[in-house]
């Protein structure tokens, strides 16, 4: 099946350092691809849209300049945390849809664990 | 408001077993429903997705249904096994005017099987 890599799968940094998450989808394109962030034992909440070539779109209550998205090709979205702080601690998730083929199939990332201090 | 709702939001039960998960929503207009399994600390993975017209849906031993009138779901495990312990996740995908759809995530049931 299809293969959403996101790297890397758990940081640890500093408060106030930024940290950047890859995602990337290894055997399809995608000119969509969506962020979420997932509190212990909640489910997944959807941060951003991510679009190829363009400006992402934040979901209400999401700071677009505290959580920075650069879609820069049809397989690589990233997600910058910047200047993060202990509560931005959280399991973020990405996900994508092949633009051919498939039945509208959402494909995740394995997920990355960012813990800052 | 577009809500997907699971029951029950946690259950425990014993390998061989079968087991049955709901989700009721209330997104419309309806595109397709969507079961996924998340282990922990792992990214979520389908398991099936079902338009309106389709009534069930097999994956080995998982069996998803589906009554587009009451706007329910069910995801039936037969012979429940160790490695079925997971968060299983409804999302249910609303379709906007214009093109295009948006995913509405239920909260989860967690399945625990033990011995």
């Amino acid at each position: 099946g299809a293969v959403v890599s996101q790297h890397p799968s758990w940081v640890i940094c500093k408060s106030g350092t930024s940290v950047k998450i890859e995602c990337r989808s290894l055997d399809f394109q995608a000119t969509t691809m969506f962020w979420y962030r997932q509190f212990p034992k909640q489910s997944l909440m959807l941060m951003a849209t991510s679009n190829e070539g363009s400006k992402a779109t934040y979901e209400q209550g999401v700071e677009k300049d505290k959580f920075l998205i650069n879609h820069a090709s049809l397989t690589l979205s990233t997600l910058t945390v910047t200047s993060a702080h202990p509560e931005d601690s959280s399991f973020y998730i990405c996900s994508a849809s092949p633009i051919t083929g498939g039945r509208g199939e959402l494909f995740f990332g394995e997920g990355s664990r960012l813990t800052v201090l | 408001k577009n809500q997907v709702e699971q029951s029950p939001q946690s259950l425990i039960i014993l390998e061989g077993k079968n087991c049955t998960l709901q989700c009721n929503y209330t997104v419309s207009p309806f595109s397709n429903l969507r079961w996924y399994k998340q282990d922990t600390g792992r990214g979520p993975v389908s398991l099936t997705i079902m338009t309106f017209s389709e009534n069930t849906k097999s994956n080995g031993r998982y069996t998803a249904t589906l009554d587009a009138d009451t706007k329910q779901s069910s995801l039936h495990i037969t012979a429940s096994q160790l490695s079925d312990s997971a968060s299983y996740i409804c999302v249910v995908s609303l379709r906007l005017t214009g093109g295009g759809n948006k995913l509405t995530f239920g909260t989860g049931t967690q399945l625990k099987v033990e011995l």
